[in-house]
This record gives structure tokens, C-alpha cells and sequence, in this order.
């Protein structure tokens, strides 16, 4: 069965501090893995994405990693701010006859505190 | 660029009354998703258009939930009857056509639904 599971399901930590957010999945055959975040209220908006053959993409002060062996992703936030709380949402895009399925995972919610 | 638009934002009703959703995708994205997201859930895909035609309907509850983008751009989704499980945002996103596996999702703001 295609799933995406994340992990933890909610974390809390100080503001200036780093984090990272873990995401396992067994979606096969496997076409790319976005993080998106999610604010309160709105809809998702992609951070990054990477494919089969990167193991590693920046946006600003959010680093994914992935390892397709394994078939693991992580999120890494440097110096955490108050505007990075917010649920991350791995997602997981396979291909199955010719047309995309997208998975996606039930999402951490991260709270920063001042 | 414009964003992909949804109305209304916010709807209150009680079980078994009906309502619908509105959406309108960004120009040109011939693809267009309806997703359910209950709290502190994922999203979930109810249905996947590609201009007017179904692509993806497998978990959508058709007893009572319906969809359509006529003329391939806006679309609506309706619940009929609504049941107190319906609560949930329900998401529209939309994306271009091309076959570009880094094609990415833009979605809306969603509308937040609560069934009484």
C-alpha cells in the first residue's frame, strides 16, 4: 500500500533554535517528494522538491534531504522564527500507468516559541 | 499571478442540508484537484480533473458528494445530503497539463466547512 508517514506528529521548540522533521514512505514506483507548509487557515505552499536523483534542496533557511534508498525525507529549519510555525506536509508523487498519483502525509505541526 | 480562488471561505450548516464550493483555478492550469482535509489530517484527494473530464473520482463518496468544471476552468463541489463527518477544509489546487514530473500544485485557501 502507497503511504506517507511523518514524524513527530507535533513539536514545539524555541525560537533560534533548529529542527527536523522526518518523513518515511513506501510509494512506488517513485516520481519526486515535496515539502509543503501549511499556515493556519490557508492552503499549502510548496517549499521544495526533489527527484530520484537529488539527495539534497535548499530554500532559504529550509534544507529537504532524501534518500531514495531508504526511502526517507527529512526537513531541516535553521534559526527557527515565530513565522516558521506552521503543519509541514510531506508529499510523494508516483507513477502508475502513465498518470501521477499523489500521496500525501498527515503533516507536523511545529509551534515556535518566543 | 493571480492564485487559485475559492468561495466562500467559511460555511456553517446542519446535517443533511446541502451546500457547494466554488473554484477557480490559476489561468491556463488545465488541472484541477478537490481535496478534503479534516484536522490534523493530510489532504485528501476527493477528485482530479484535466480540463472537463474526470481523471481521479475513486474516493469520492458519490451518494453524496459531486463535482464538475464545465467548460474546463472553474468548478464546483457539492454535498448533498451533508453528514457531521463532512467538517473539514476542502481544498482546490490546480496545476499546468505538462508531463514535467517537478510540476508543482498551487491551492487555494480552502473553505472551511462545519456541519451542525
Amino acid at each position: 500500500k502507497n503511504q506517507v508517514e511523518q514524524s513527530p506528529q507535533s513539536l514545539i521548540i524555541l525560537e533560534g533554535k533548529n529542527c527536523t522533521l522526518q518523513c518515511n514512505y513506501t510509494v512506488s514506483p517513485f516520481s519526486n517528494l515535496r515539502w509543503y507548509k501549511q499556515d493556519t487557515g490557508r492552503g499549502p505552499v510548496s517549499l521544495t522538491i526533489m527527484t530520484f536523483s537529488e539527495n539534497t534542496k535548499s530554500n532559504g533557511r529550509y534544507t529537504a534531504t532524501l534518500d531514495a534508498d531508504t526511502k526517507q525525507s527529512s526537513l531541516h529549519i535553521t534559526a527557527s522564527q515565530l513565522s516558521d510555525s506552521a503543519s509541514y506536509i510531506c508529499v510523494v508523487t508516483g507513477w502508475y500507468s502513465s498518470a501521477s498519483k499523489i500521496i500525501f502525509g498527515s503533516g507536523t505541526r511545529l509551534s515556535i516559541r518566543p | 499571478e493571480a492564485g487559485v480562488a475559492q468561495s466562500p471561505r467559511y460555511k456553517i450548516i446542519e446535517k443533511r442540508q446541502s451546500v457547494a464550493f466554488w473554484c477557480n483555478p490559476i489561468s491556463g492550469h488545465a488541472t484541477l484537484y478537490w481535496y478534503q482535509q479534516i484536522l490534523g489530517q493530510g489532504p485528501k484527494l476527493l477528485i482530479q480533473f484535466q480540463n472537463n473530464g474526470v481523471v481521479d473520482d475513486s474516493q469520492l463518496p458519490k451518494d453524496r458528494f459531486s463535482a464538475e468544471r464545465l467548460k474546463g476552468v472553474d468548478s464546483t463541489l457539492k454535498i448533498q445530503p451533508a453528514k457531521l463527518e463532512d467538517s473539514a477544509v476542502y481544498l482546490c489546487a490546480s496545476r499546468t497539463a505538462g508531463l514535467s514530473i517537478t510540476d508543482t500544485q498551487y491551492f487555494g485557501p480552502g473553505t472551511r466547512l462545519t456541519v451542525l
